[in-house]
C-alpha cells in the first residue's frame, strides 16, 4: 500500500513557539491531503484540506491563522501550528487519499505527538 | 450537519465473532470505511462500502446499507491483537469525517 510519512513525530516547546509539522506521500502522490487532530481516547477530528497549488480549506472552529497549512508539491503538506498553548498539545495526523481522490480509502501518516509547556 | 454513531465499548472473548455498528447522518454520503487503531499508533484502513451489501476481507467483513444510513463491522475469530479501537467514517463532499470509535477488548 501507499506509504505517507510524518516529522517529527514527537515535539516538546514552550508555550508561544511555533512548530511545524511535515506530512509527506512517499511513493505517490497527492494533490489533497487532509490534517486531523486526535485528543486522548477521543476520535479524529478533521482540521483542514490540504490542496497543492490552492488555499487549505479549514473546518468550521479551526483558527486558519492559528493552524497554517501549505501544500508546496504534490507530496508534500506542512502544518504550522503558531504560538502553540498547552491547549493545542495533541495527536496531529494527516492523511492521503488513494488515488481517485474522493477520500475512501485514505493512507495514515504515523503520527506527531505535540506536547505544548 | 454531519456525525456518526457507533457504541463506546465492546467486549468479546478470544475465537469470539463480534459486530460493530454505525449509523450516519452526512451530506453527499459516498461511502462508509472502517479504521482500526491501537493506542499510541495511527489508524489503518480496514474496508470500505460504496455500495449496498457485504465486503470481505479475511477475518473482517463490513456491511453497508445506504437506505438505513447504516454499516456494521464483522470480526471473525477474534484474537487478543484486535484488542484496539475501531472507527467507522463517513466519506461525503470529498473529506471524510469519523466516529467517536468503539473500543474492543478481547479477553482470552
Amino acid at each position: 500500500g501507499a506509504v505517507v510519512s510524518q516529522h517529527p513525530s514527537w515535539v516538546i516547546c514552550k508555550s508561544g513557539t511555533s512548530v511545524k509539522i511535515e506530512c509527506r506521500s512517499l511513493d505517490f502522490q497527492a494533490t489533497t491531503m487532509f490534517w486531523y487532530r486526535q485528543f486522548p481516547k477521543q476520535s479524529l477530528m478533521l482540521m483542514a484540506t490540504s490542496n497543492e497549488g490552492s488555499k487549505a480549506t479549514y473546518e468550521q472552529g479551526v483558527e486558519k491563522d492559528k493552524f497554517l497549512i501549505n501544500h508546496a508539491s504534490l507530496t508534500l503538506s506542512t502544518l504550522t501550528v503558531t504560538s502553540a498553548h498547552p491547549e493545542d498539545s495533541s495527536f496531529y495526523i494527516c492523511s492521503a487519499p488513494s488515488a481517485g481522490g474522493r477520500g475512501e480509502t485514505q493512507y495514515f501518516g504515523p503520527g506527531t505527538r505535540l506536547l505544548v509547556l | 450537519g454531519q456525525s456518526l454513531e457507533q457504541p463506546s465499548e465492546v467486549t468479546a472473548v478470544e475465537g469470539a465473532i463480534v459486530q460493530i455498528n454505525c449509523t450516519y447522518q452526512t451530506s453527499g454520503f459516498y461511502g462508509l470505511s472502517w479504521y482500526q487503531q491501537h493506542d499510541g499508533g495511527a489508524p489503518t484502513f480496514l474496508s470500505y462500502n460504496a455500495l449496498d451489501g457485504l465486503e470481505e476481507t479475511g477475518r473482517f467483513s463490513s456491511f453497508l446499507s445506504r437506505s438505513d444510513s447504516y454499516g456494521y463491522l464483522l470480526l471473525q475469530e477474534l484474537q487478543m491483537k484486535d484488542s484496539a479501537s475501531y472507527f467507522c467514517a463517513a466519506t461525503g463532499g470529498f473529506k471524510t469525517i469519523f466516529g467517536a470509535g468503539t473500543r474492543l477488548f478481547v479477553k482470552a
